[in-house]
């Protein structure tokens, strides 16, 4: 299973861009990288994903690097209710050609007011 | 509209229990599946379904059973509840497999 790798924990200023790196090295070419992220005491919500080219939503960018083997979530104002654990996740297909989420540990996001 | 309904929210259970989690989703998603989250870790899927009829195995299965007979429910059941499986469940849905799931907000276990 491809594995990623992310920083244990990473500190932010309020109303600051806060960059979120993922390494993924062992990437296969149809591997999808989500991102999600939990609030304390909360269940996980998706934020993006994508597959090579960089994506935007409301939530945040998706920057994923030309040789797909790292991405970073760029969440363009951190505000305090961003305060979360982040996972960095890669989809990968089953032997029954289903996609399924590998999850890893997370990078724990703390907001400074 | 609920999204995805995970009954009940705190369980405690004592060694050799038996008892079903249950999961509902009203989006009409096809895929669901069945996580274990442990205190400082990541998620590991469980149990998940590609649609009513069908089932398959996660990282994790051992001690649990699922089925899904509607596309609306996924109930997780532990045969027989051992402290090892302390834990915090979530459920999740999507429209398909390769699409963002949608998650409860989980059911915290305690086996004594």
């Amino acid at each position: 299973d491809a594995k990623t790798t992310q920083p244990n924990s990473m500190e932010s200023n309020e109303e600051e861009p806060v960059h979120l790196p993922c390494n993924h090295s062992t990437i296969s070419g149809t591997d999808y990288i989500h991102w999600y992220r939990q609030l304390p005491s909360q269940g996980p919500e998706y934020v993006i994903h994508g597959l090579t080219s960089n994506v935007n939503n409301r939530m945040a960018s998706l920057a994923i690097a030309e040789d797909r083997k790292s991405s970073t979530l760029i969440l363009h104002r951190a505000t305090l209710r961003d305060a979360a654990v982040y996972y960095c996740i890669l989809r990968e297909f089953d032997a029954g050609n289903n996609r399924k989420l590998i999850w890893g540990l997370g990078t724990s996001l703390a907001v400074n007011p | 509209n609920a999204g995805v309904t995970q009954t009940p929210k705190f369980q405690v259970l004592k060694t050799g229990q038996s008892m079903t989690l249950q999961c509902a989703q009203d989006m009409n998603h096809e895929y669901m599946s069945w996580y274990r989250q442990d205190p400082g870790m990541g998620l590991r899927l469980i149990h998940y379904s590609v649609g009513a009829g069908i089932t398959d195995q996660g990282e994790v299965p051992n001690g649990y059973n699922v089925s899904r007979s509607t596309t609306e429910d996924f109930p997780l059941r532990l045969l027989s509840a051992a402290p090892s499986q302390t834990s915090v469940y979530f459920c999740a849905s999507s429209f398909r497999g390769h699409q963002p799931q949608h998650f409860g907000d989980g059911t915290r276990l305690s086996i004594l």
